[in-house]
């Protein structure tokens, strides 16, 4: 099992460019969520999804859209990137079931110059 | 609520044991974790305890669970550098659909 992977590792963006993260799991999880990691913030929930089709807001969502089209895969776009989404972002997917524990990816590092 | 607070910084030297504390807000949350992400990764899950329990030990780890005073910690017993990473606790939340809120995170650094 690979468990969650993230493509890229690593992005530099221009003002207003576009681009998507990728998250993948192979655990057969219902539930994928994406956050973003800044200093001294923690981790803030941007989006997650409870199933294939389904996306819903976190806290963080401005700026960002998702999608689900299949069950192993949750995408993270940003339409017009803003120096402010410069953060590591990171994808987690749970099983849905107790104990409800989360599955980190390795994380995206996005820069907007 | 779901509110988690952490301390910020924590310095060890290798083989003492190293107590990192947590208070949270939601008193409804049922499971609350530990995780531990060391630098240039993605948060691993260390342990987790559930709401009816006060303690739960696995290897070197104690966790410790208050819930009148709503308190979480984790003892490291004989800190290795190893251990060097930063701690987050989380709470599951009433919000649902498996939602965690989590504290800003502890960071530990181990002294050889």
């Amino acid at each position: 099992n690979a468990g969650v992977t993230q493509t890229p590792k690593f992005r530099v963006l221009k003002t207003g460019q576009s681009m998507t993260l990728l998250c993948a799991q192979d655990m057969n999880h219902e539930y994928m969520y994406w956050y973003r990691q800044d200093p001294g913030m923690g981790l803030r929930l941007i989006h997650y999804s409870v199933g294939e089709g389904t996306t819903a807001k976190g806290k963080v969502p401005d700026g960002y859209n998702v999608s689900r089209l299949k069950k192993q895969n949750f995408l993270l776009g940003l339409e017009s990137a803003a120096p402010s989404q410069t953060s590591v972002y990171f994808c987690a997917s749970s099983s849905g079931g107790p104990p409800y524990e989360q599955y980190f990816g390795p994380g995206t590092r996005l820069t907007v110059t | 609520g779901e509110d988690v607070e952490q301390s910020l910084f924590l310095s060890v030297r290798e083989g003492d044991s190293s107590v990192i504390n947590c208070t949270y807000t939601d008193s409804s949350s049922t499971y609350l974790y530990w995780y531990k992400q060391e630098p240039g990764a993605g948060l691993q899950l260390l342990t987790y305890i559930f709401s009816n329990m006060d303690m739960k030990q696995d290897q070197r780890l104690t966790v410790l669970l208050n819930k009148k005073d709503k308190h979480l910690s984790l003892r490291i017993a004989d800190t290795q550098t190893g251990d060097s990473a930063i701690y987050f606790c989380a709470e599951s939340t009433t919000l649902g659909n498996n939602r965690l809120a989590f504290g800003k995170g502890n960071q530990v650094v181990v002294i050889p």
